[in-house]
């Protein structure tokens, strides 16, 4: 079964410092793909970044980027240099080809907080 | 500019009404997606179609229903039969149904049972 584990409860960093955020993911099929997405307060959730299972290299979108670890399982999303708009929820989720139609699988989400 | 539009961004429903959530998009994709978030949560799978005039249910479908009549456009129906309706529902296309597929979201209506 698809299932995506974010255990941290909430998140601080100072502005202008770096910051990651954990991810943990279980699936046995070997084609799939991570996502993170942000979610300010206003509530919409905004795309970050994509890795695929079969990427050689990690993912990298601008200040984003994606802490690959194929074999433990992990996604972990790394924000450098952080920006006080950068406070928000951040999901990690996952998609595979399991059960009808690889449906997009959410974690709990983590709060993160960004101290100017 | 291309996305998601969701209607209205706040609705009130009183106990027993159906109630339908509006959701269109342009970028012309063909999945769409509604997503129930309850709070301190993660989002959970309601409905999902992958072709216009097909559907198929989610994680926690059971008091809900969908219809795909047009590629653009997907609704959702909240019916007096769902026992906890009080929610924020989001809306989300993507290109295809592959793991390889990013789902972009629309902006969200919060849903409130008086």
């Amino acid at each position: 079964a698809q299932k995506i584990t974010q255990t941290q409860p909430g998140m601080f960093v100072q502005e202008k410092e770096a910051v990651t955020l954990d991810c943990t993911y279980d699936t046995s099929d070997p084609s799939y793909g991570l996502f993170w997405y942000k979610q300010p307060s206003s509530g919409e959730m905004i795309f970050l970044i994509y890795q695929g299972s079969y990427d050689q290299q990690n993912a990298t979108e601008g200040r984003y980027s994606l802490n690959f670890q194929k074999a433990r399982k992990s996604a972990n999303l790394v924000i450098s240099a952080s920006q006080l708009g950068d406070s928000a929820m951040y999901f990690c989720a996952m998609r595979d080809h399991t059960g009808a139609n690889s449906k997009l699988t959410f974690g709990k989400g983590i709060t993160l907080s960004v101290r100017p | 500019d291309g996305g998601i539009t969701q209607s209205p961004k706040y609705l009130f429903r009183k106990e027993g009404q159906n109630v339908t959530l509006s959701c269109e998009q342009n970028l012309n994709h063909d999945a769409m997606y509604w997503y129930r978030q309850d709070p301190g949560q993660g989002l959970r799978l309601i409905y999902y179609s992958q072709i216009v005039n097909d559907f198929q249910k989610g994680d926690i479908a059971e008091g809900y229903s969908v219809s795909r009549e047009k590629k653009e456009s997907f609704p959702l129906t909240v019916t007096s039969a769902q026992k906890n309706p009080t929610a924020f529902y989001l809306c989300a296309s993507s290109i295809g149904g592959t793991p390889f597929n990013e789902q972009f979201f629309g902006p969200g209506t919060r849903l409130t049972v008086l």
